[in-house]
């Protein structure tokens, strides 16, 4: 089965400190894989996709860096957290071309303090 | 680039009747797909209905159909017999088919329903 795995669920971070957030996900060969935020009421903002292994198409210029070590791990880092990158974190995949749409994570819920 | 733009943060319906939610996109490409999705409060990212952009009929799915203007560059949503349930975050999303890959989303339209 295909399935998408987000972890952790809730996590809370001082400012400064560093961040990785991993997404896996099982059941597919070189899927296409999403990070998005979502600050508090807000829509989703994508910040990094990929379509291969190494490969990482960034959309917002800030402090944050994604990577994609393994065919399906896909890890959202930052070396120094900022106040402002506090917000909901989704990853989304898209298995593989028969799917038109993307499936989601549960999601992580960041607040840097 | 390709862009996604709600214009109702917020939008309200009776239960029973029927909502149009709105969406334009901007695209120069010409195969793509189109989406709604729905987040509830619970903020899993639920796939309501998809348009193929080659596709000129109106996907319909229940309750929910849409209304799909290449041209315009315009896509919305009616959902119709509104239940409690539907009362969510609603986002129009755009994804490029056979480039990019990229998939944006717009910044969501938040639907009451009234009991």
């Amino acid at each position: 089965s295909q399935t998408i795995h987000q972890w952790p669920a809730t996590l809370v971070q001082p400012v400064g400190s560093p961040l990785s957030l991993e997404c896996t996900v099982e059941g597919t060969s070189n899927p296409n894989l999403y990070w998005y935020r979502q600050a508090a009421g807000r829509g989703l903002q994508l910040l990094f996709y990929s379509v291969g292994i190494g490969q990482i198409s960034s959309e917002v210029p800030q402090n944050l860096s994604a990577s994609r070590p393994q065919d399906r791990q896909f890890i959202l880092s930052s070396k120094k957290l900022l106040l402002s990158d506090s917000g909901f974190y989704l990853c989304a995949w898209i298995p593989d071309p028969q799917y038109t749409e993307a499936f989601f994570g549960q999601g992580t819920r960041l607040t840097v303090v | 680039a390709q862009t996604v733009t709600q214009s109702q943060p917020e939008m309200s319906v009776q239960e029973a009747e029927t909502v149009t939610l709105s969406c334009t996109y901007d695209t120069s490409e010409s195969d793509y797909y189109l989406f709604w999705y729905k987040q509830p409060p619970s903020r899993q990212m639920i796939l309501v209905i998809r348009q193929e952009a080659y596709k000129q009929q109106n996907a319909t799915e229940n309750r929910f159909s849409v209304n799909f203007q290449k041209a315009a560059k315009s896509f919305s949503l009616k959902i119709s017999d509104s239940q409690l349930g539907d009362a969510a975050m609603y986002f129009c999303a755009y994804r490029s088919r056979g480039g990019s890959e990229k998939l944006v989303f717009g910044k969501g339209t938040k639907l009451t329903v009234n009991p």
